[in-house]
């Protein structure tokens, strides 16, 4: 597609429950990103994939959290028994390479609110 | 450790200038990306230095000075459509990106 997709864009869902975000990235694009953004904070780097390399899940903040990339294309970004504390904005962005001057494209994230 | 340090918020006039600087201190050093984000969306690539200098786009210029382990982006001609976050980030060793808290630019008329 012409660029990063996100979904669903929005997510209600109880305390507990287990919900699954969707990222498909630029077509071509080797490098994959998830962060997370509460309101009015920065970005909080979760874990990400380049290419057929292992991930760096560095930043996932608990075991509840997890991730994967199919074919090296499309991620979906898991969370079990999710808590209040999960509430934020859930952002992917792929990059064309690591680095160099192609910037990284955001997808409009999924805002997930957990009641 | 690794940190990234920008302005919490800055006003500024409409056709005026603005500096937003960024300081930081990273393990290695791939690049500095400034993205602008406006409320309630993603963010948007604006730039990418990873040579000691200034780099214009337009209305648009980042300036690098890597030892000196310094940023800044200088938007001129300021619009109001520029009210916006400001958002620092540097990619470290590990292809990580570390990124800063955002500066919020408040254009006033």
């Amino acid at each position: 597609g012409a660029g990063v997709s996100q979904s669903p864009s929005n997510k209600v869902t109880e305390k507990g429950k287990d919900v699954e975000l969707r990222c498909d990235p630029i077509s071509g694009h080797t490098a994959l990103y998830w962060y997370r953004q509460s309101l009015g904070q920065g970005l909080e780097f979760l874990i990400y994939f380049q290419g057929n390399s292992s991930p760096d899940k560095s930043g996932l903040p608990s075991d509840r959290f997890s991730a994967e990339r199919t074919g090296g294309s499309v991620s979906t970004l898991t969370i079990q028994r999710t808590q209040q504390e999960d509430s934020a904005v859930y952002l992917c962005a792929s990059s064309l390479a690591l680095t160099g001057n192609y910037g990284y494209t955001f997808g409009s994230g999924t805002r997930l609110t957990v009641v | 450790g690794q940190n990234i340090d920008q302005p919490t918020e800055m006003t500024a006039t409409e056709g005026a200038i603005v500096q937003i600087n960024c300081t930081y201190q990273t393990s290695g050093f791939n690049g500095l990306f400034w993205y602008q984000q406006h409320a309630g969306e993603a963010p948007t690539f604006l730039s990418y230095n990873v040579l000691d200098g200034l780099e214009e786009k337009g209305r648009f210029s980042s300036f690098l000075s890597r030892s000196k382990g310094y940023s800044y982006l200088l938007l001129k001609e300021l619009q109001m459509k520029d009210s916006a976050s400001y958002l620092c980030a540097t990619m470290d060793s590990n292809y990580q990106l570390i990124w800063g808290a955002g500066t919020k630019l408040i254009i006033k008329p």
